[in-house]
């Protein structure tokens, strides 16, 4: 059975890296075709795909926020089966839960979540 | 938000309701990738379509899916209680890109 579960600080400030780690379960993150996300979603607001790692070190970042000022940088520890993620250039509109999921891959779908890590950013 | 869905819609036990989730021709309109997440209050979504139309395993033959153009819906039909929830959209989108809809929020009177 695979199993997610993100950790990370509950508050930053704008000034700070926001580091974000997914612990892997059940799988190891060298599989062929084993691909995670990061996915966030702001209190009440819309879910929003921010990057995704592959299996192989490929890796992918949102198209928005590649052309705004987030700094934005996905990696994996395939020793300690996690993904983390890292963001500069916080705001506060960068507050909500934060996710990761396993795509079903090639196919850009989300069928297992972490429950969630939520991360306020203070100015 | 990139996809547009009505923010809100409504029926009645039994009823069938469909939501739509329209894009662009860089999106929905040129992807087969787009998916369907169910979200109750407080919880983690849930994968109820992808690929337009497939349902994973254990999902309720109730939910479909279709597409038309730049327009994807989901139709769920013999509304229960428990179809409460926000539905929200998403479309493969081009060069490893991912994005959703604003979201839907249903009530079932």
């Amino acid at each position: 059975q695979v199993t997610l579960r993100e950790s990370g600080p509950a508050r930053v400030s704008g000034t700070e890296t926001l580091t974000l780690t997914c612990t892997v379960s059940g799988v190891s993150l060298a599989t062929s075709e084993v691909s995670v996300s990061w996915i966030r979603q702001p209190p009440g607001k819309a879910l929003e795909w921010l990057a995704r790692i592959d299996w192989d070190d490929d890796r992918a970042y949102a198209a928005r926020l590649q052309t705004g000022a987030s700094g934005l940088h996905i990696s994996k520890d395939t020793s300690r089966n996690q993904v983390v993620l890292r963001m500069t250039n916080l705001d506060p509109m960068d507050t909500g839960t934060y996710f990761c999921a396993q795509m079903i891959y090639g196919h850009h779908a989300y069928e297992l979540w972490g429950q969630g890590t939520l991360v306020t950013v203070s100015s | 938000s990139v996809l547009t869905q009505p923010r809100s819609l409504s029926g009645s036990p039994g009823q069938s309701v469909t939501i739509s989730c329209t894009g662009s021709a860089t999106d929905v309109g040129r992807s087969s990738y787009v998916s369907w997440y169910q979200q109750h209050p407080g919880k983690v979504p849930k994968l109820i379509l992808f690929d337009t139309y497939k349902r994973p395993s254990g999902v309720s033959h109730r939910f479909s899916g279709s597409k038309s153009g730049n327009t994807a819906s989901l139709t769920i039909s013999g509304l229960q209680a428990e179809d409460e929830a926000d539905y929200f959209c998403s479309s493969y989108a081009g060069r490893n890109d991912v994005v959703f809809g604003g979201g839907t929020k249903l009530t079932v009177l």
